[in-house]
Order: C-alpha cells, then sequence, then structure tokens
C-alpha cells in the first residue's frame, strides 16, 4: 500500500529554472492538494483538484502552475523559480465525500532555490 | 479570510500528564476540522477529524472536541509519553474541496 508518494524528496536548483515537483496517490482519490510550509507562515494551500482535469487556485497560486491528466498524478511546476519559493511542499488527496474526506499528505519535498 | 490560532505556540509536560491544545478559527463555516501531528523534518499524520456536525471524536489517548459556534476546538491527550513529543496542527476544511487552512502548531515536548 504505497498511499501518496513525492519525488523528488530534496531539490536545490537555481534562480529562473523551471522544476517540476510529482505526486503520485493509489487510492483513486478525486480531491489533491499542493501545499507549501514556511517558517512564519505555517502551510498554505498553492493549488487544488477536484478530478482530473479540473484545477482550482488556492492562497498562493502565484508563480507555479498544475496539470492533472491522470487521477493519481498531480504535478507541480515552478515554471521560472524565484528565492521566494524555497520551502517544504506537501501534497495531499483525501476521497472528498462525506465522512471520508480526511486529507492524507505526502512525505514532502524540501526545495532550495539559489 | 478564514484564519486559525493555536495556543500555546509551545508547551513543555512532564511524562504521564494530560494536557490540552486549544485551536480557534473565526469563520464558523466550516466543513471539518483535522488535527495533525508532524514530527521534525517529516510529514503529517492524521490523527482525528471532526465534521462540523460532530462534538468530538476519540482514537486512543486523544480525545477531539469542536464548537463550531464559537469557533473553538480542543486536543486532550491523556497520560502524555516522551513519544508524544512533535507539533501538532489544527486545520479546517472549508469550500467546495474541504481545502484546509491551518494554525501555527504547538509544539509539544513530554519530559521522561
Amino acid at each position: 500500500d504505497a498511499g501518496i508518494t513525492q519525488s523528488p524528496r530534496y531539490k536545490i536548483t537555481e534562480t529562473g529554472r523551471q522544476v517540476t515537483l510529482m505526486c503520485h496517490q493509489t487510492w483513486s482519490h478525486s480531491y489533491m492538494f499542493w501545499y507549501r510550509q514556511d517558517l512564519g507562515h505555517g502551510l498554505r494551500l498553492i493549488y487544488y483538484s477536484a478530478a482530473a482535469d479540473i484545477t482550482d487556485k488556492g492562497e498562493v497560486p502565484d508563480g507555479y502552475v498544475v496539470s492533472r491528466s491522470k487521477t493519481e498524478n498531480f504535478p507541480l511546476t515552478l515554471e521560472s523559480a524565484t528565492r521566494s519559493q524555497t520551502s517544504v511542499y506537501f501534497c495531499a488527496s483525501s476521497a472528498g465525500t462525506r465522512n471520508t474526506d480526511t486529507q492524507y499528505f505526502g512525505p514532502g519535498t524540501r526545495l532550495t532555490v539559489l | 479570510k478564514q484564519e486559525v490560532t493555536q495556543i500555546p505556540a509551545a508547551l513543555s509536560v512532564p511524562e504521564g500528564e494530560n494536557l490540552v491544545l486549544n485551536c480557534s478559527f473565526t469563520d464558523s463555516a466550516i466543513y471539518n476540522l483535522q488535527w495533525f501531528r508532524q514530527d521534525p523534518g517529516k510529514g503529517l499524520t492524521s490523527l482525528l477529524l471532526i465534521q462540523s456536525s460532530q462534538r468530538e471524536q476519540t482514537s486512543g489517548r486523544l480525545n477531539a472536541s469542536l464548537d463550531k459556534s464559537s469557533g473553538r476546538s480542543t486536543l486532550y491527550i491523556a497520560a502524555s509519553q516522551p513519544g508524544d513529543s512533535a507539533t501538532y496542527l489544527c486545520a479546517v476544511g472549508s469550500g467546495s474541496a474541504r481545502q484546509l487552512t491551518f494554525g501555527s502548531g504547538t509544539q509539544l515536548t513530554v519530559l521522561p
């Protein structure tokens, strides 16, 4: 039971480069989410998706792009990385129906932008 | 905009004590409230989820309560153990996807 996985776990990149963070879940959950965690700001929602090909912005979407062509995958792309995007990124999923909308989180990707 | 506050920010207790962590939120229009545990450098582990229509949930030594009208939740940990040391995060679910708004967490240290 793999659950929800993220790759890479650690990434160092340079300002201006494109970076894609991967998220994969094996539960066929409808909903998937991307959060970033920063000291002083806690966890904040970047984007979420209700199903394949349905995505929507969260609290801090600027500088990020998402796609969801398959239910199990929800990649997050930083089109031109900036130092302010240095953070720990968490992917999460949930079944999204009443009584089963617990969100389950991946292990996180620690991204450093130099 | 929903705001979630957790008090205290840090707490240190001797082993065996019962303790309460507090969470408050500004907008009572929520679908659920979820408590998580986060160990240093790790991901989030879901502890309890309370639907908006429920008043409490229990799992082992943990009991979470919800008073939606007053915008408050508490996480009660009975007979604390050193292994309970971690950061505890409260998050409220709202919106069409029950997307979560998080508090900043309470860092708990249980001393042996």
